[in-house]
């Protein structure tokens, strides 16, 4: 089966700061790569697929690079309502997708 | 609109039975392949099962490997999760999303997702 790491598991960071989350996949998965943020009590909501499209509605502060095993998740300017969880995920296998263990953004 | 309601969680002993239930509307149910994943109780979301659009093919994560199966009924625009001998593990809330093969099967329309408790 394909893991999926996330870095850091928690950050903290200020309104208006750059933030980068990073995503690795133990073999190469393409660019089948997509991430999700999930806010508490909520369903996750896509923000980025296959590694770099923004899914539609979703601001352009968010933006996603890479392909093969290293992927990035990048949010020029944080915004209050950026405050959550952060997930990647592989689709790359037909047969099982996979989460990374998500990556909580705090206000500091 | 797009959307997808789930139905069907609660607190069921170990070694019992559940249905979940999710309802699609708003898209053509039957183009698209279905997701259930769950999320433990402050933990991560893990992927559990999915089914092709056509119910052709079903794939299960390992922890739940013969003992769930996932269906659909298109006539009906609904997907089915069935939960036999349950644990306290399985413990969660219990999502339903849609797979899009234009988005390289991203997961792009969520439910708001159903508790289940297994406790005795």
């Amino acid at each position: 089966d394909i893991q999926m790491t996330q870095s850091p598991s928690s950050l903290s960071a200020s309104v208006g700061d750059r933030v980068t989350i990073t995503c690795r996949a133990s073999q190469s998965i393409s660019s089948y790569l997509n991430w999700y943020q999930q806010k508490p009590g909520k369903a996750p909501k896509l923000l980025i697929y296959a590694a770099s499209s923004l899914q539609s509605g979703v601001p352009s502060r968010f933006s996603g690079s890479g392909s093969g095993t290293d992927f990035t998740l990048t949010i020029s300017s944080l915004q209050p309502e950026d405050f959550a969880t952060y997930y990647c995920q592989q689709s790359y296998s037909a047969l099982t997708w996979t989460f990374g263990q998500g990556t909580k953004v705090e206000i500091k | 609109q797009v959307q997808l309601v789930e139905s069907g969680g609660g607190v069921v002993q170990p070694g019992r039975s559940l249905r979940l239930s999710c309802a699609a509307s708003g898209f053509t149910f039957s183009s698209y392949g279905m997701h259930w994943v769950r999320q433990a109780p402050g933990k991560g979301l893990e992927w559990v099962a999915v089914i092709w659009y056509d119910g052709s093919n079903k794939f299960y994560a390992d922890s739940v490997k013969g003992r769930f199966t996932i269906s659909r009924d298109n006539s009906k625009n609904t997907l089915y999760l069935q939960m036999n001998s349950l644990r306290a593990e399985d413990t969660a809330v219990y999502y339903c999303a849609r797979g899009d093969s234009d988005r390289l099967d991203a997961f792009d329309i969520w439910g708001q997702g159903t508790m289940v408790t297994v406790s005795s």
